[in-house]
């Protein structure tokens, strides 16, 4: 079965510049979570859907950070405009609740993430 | 901010050997969970277990959990050099639908 996938794996670009990362969760999984990971700050969780609907974005930092998950099949992570702190490595994970919300006591699959550096 | 703080950050040891790595968390949780990552891959679920649970097993893994300290920990019996990876621990805070990941330990098995 394929994982989680997503695109690009590596991402270069200027300062200034739109960023879209995307994500492909597990199908059947009704859970995607968004995180960032830096050596600095570890893994951070970015944003949390449940059924295709946004729960939890406290940890977006700022409002040039957007997500959105249009369908089942596929969410995306925007950057607008991009700065060289944004520089890290975001992962897409998905899992299955059994009770239709969102549950932390599932296994989380991630994906092999997107290297973003912000020049 | 990080809810685990895994101890050692580092460690080093030979094929064959046991590795065993330390979580303390602050707050009650509900369950905590152990991965694994390897270089420059997305993390791998190893093993869960739920706040009333004490020990867990799942082939070469044990792990066991102390909710009165507030920590957890992991033993890796008989080392192998694919086991080189960093793990981390994560848990939920009771009341909240997220996980908070620790900083990690970095395992270096030699062969």
């Amino acid at each position: 079965d394929a994982g989680v996938i997503q695109s690009p794996r590596h991402e270069v670009t200027e300062m200034g510049q739109e960023v879209t990362l995307r994500c492909k969760p597990i199908s059947g999984h009704n859970s995607l979570f968004w995180y960032r990971q830096t050596m600095m700050r570890g893994l951070e969780l970015l944003i949390y859907f449940n059924n295709n609907v946004p729960i939890d974005d406290s940890g977006m930092p700022e409002d040039r950070f957007s997500a959105k998950m249009p369908n089942a099949s596929f969410s995306t992570l925007k950057i607008q405009p991009s700065e060289p702190r944004d520089s890290a490595v975001y992962f897409c994970a998905s899992s299955f609740s059994w009770t239709g919300g969102p549950s932390s006591n599932q296994p989380q699959h991630f994906g092999d993430g997107t290297r973003l550096s912000i020049l | 901010s990080q809810q685990g703080e895994e101890d050692p950050q580092a460690l080093s040891i030979q094929e064959g050997e046991n590795a065993t790595m330390n979580c303390s968390y602050k707050t009650s949780i509900n369950n905590l969970q152990w991965y694994r990552q390897n270089s420059g891959r997305g993390l791998v679920h190893l093993i869960l277990i739920r706040s009333n649970e004490r020990e867990k097993h799942s082939g070469r893994l044990r792990v066991t959990l102390d909710t009165s300290k507030k920590s957890s920990s992991l033993l890796i019996t008989a080392s192998r050099a694919a086991d080189t990876a960093s793990y981390f621990c994560a848990t939920d805070r009771t009341g909240f639908q997220k996980l908070v990941f620790g900083t990690g330990t970095r395992l270096l098995v030699s062969p």
